[in-house]
C-alpha cells in the first residue's frame, strides 16, 4: 500500500460519545496533517505534526479534540463528548520536505456523523 | 490571515471543450505557493498542478494549465480537451511561506461536471 490510509471510513455515533480516528501516512513521510471538511466546503486545517512533534494547532481544535503521533508513524485524532456540529469528513494528509514546499498526499477521509 | 475565494460554486463543460476555473486569494506575503487539487466523487484529493509565486512562468501539466496573475492575486485553472474523468470538485489552495507553518488554506471549491 503506497497511499495514505484512514480508518474507519465511516463512523456514526451518538452525541456525547468519544470517537477516535486513525491515519497511516506514506511510510517515508515525516509530516502529517489533519483537516476537517464540511459539506460543500474546502478542507480546514486542524493540526500538523513533524515526526512525533505537534507543531501547529488551529483554533478550530477545541479542548475536546486531541491528536497524537507516537513514534512519528501513525496518528490518531480523538474527539471527546461529540456534538452534532462535529459531523464532517476528517481528512489526513502526509508529506515529506522537498525544497521549500511539500506536496500533501491525502487519505480517503473518515466521515463522522453525530446523531 | 490568508483567504482563498472561488467564485464559481458549479460549472459544466462539454466533453473535449475547454473550461477555466477561477481563484483569487488575499495575502500580504511575497513568497508563497498555490495549488489546485481535484476531489472526484467519493475519492480522495489529488494534486493537479502547483505554482511557486516567485516564478513568472505559468505552470502546465498536460491538459491542465494556470494563469497566475500575482499583482491581481488571481490563480485560474484551465482544463483543455475536457474528459469525463475530470468531473470532480476542484479546490484552489494557498500555502504561506515556511515561517508561517505548513498548513494549506483551501477555497470553498468548484464542482465541475463534464457532460458527454
Amino acid at each position: 500500500d503506497t497511499g495514505v490510509s484512514q480508518n474507519p471510513r465511516h463512523k456514526i455515533t451518538k452525541r456525547g460519545q468519544n470517537v477516535t480516528f486513525r491515519c497511516d501516512p506514506i511510510s517515508e513521510h515525516n509530516r502529517l496533517y489533519w483537516y476537517r471538511q464540511t459539506l460543500g466546503q474546502g478542507p480546514e486545517f486542524l493540526t500538523y505534526f513533524q515526526n512525533e512533534a505537534q507543531l501547529e494547532k488551529s483554533r478550530l481544535l477545541s479542548d475536546r479534540f486531541s491528536a497524537e503521533r507516537p513514534k512519528g508513524s501513525f496518528s490518531t485524532l480523538e474527539i471527546q463528548r461529540t456534538e452534532q456540529g462535529d459531523s464532517a469528513m476528517y481528512l489526513c494528509a502526509s508529506s515529506i520536505r522537498l525544497a521549500l514546499y511539500n506536496e500533501q498526499f491525502f487519505g480517503p477521509g473518515t466521515r463522522l456523523t453525530v446523531l | 490571515a490568508q483567504t482563498v475565494t472561488q467564485s464559481q460554486p458549479e460549472m459544466s463543460v462539454q466533453e473535449a471543450e475547454t473550461v477555466t476555473l477561477s481563484c483569487t486569494y488575499d495575502t500580504s506575503e511575497n513568497n508563497y505557493y498555490l495549488f489546485w487539487y481535484k476531489q472526484p466523487p467519493s475519492r480522495q484529493m489529488i494534486l493537479v498542478i502547483r505554482q511557486e509565486a516567485y516564478k513568472q512562468q505559468n505552470a502546465t501539466e498536460n491538459r491542465f494549465s494556470v494563469n497566475f496573475q500575482k499583482a491581481a492575486k488571481s490563480f485560474s485553472l484551465k482544463i483543455s480537451d475536457s474528459q469525463l474523468g475530470d468531473t470532480a470538485m476542484y479546490f484552489c489552495a494557498f500555502m504561506p511561506p515556511p515561517n508561517y507553518g505548513q498548513n494549506f488554506v483551501f477555497g470553498p471549491g468548484t464542482r465541475l461536471s463534464v457532460l458527454p
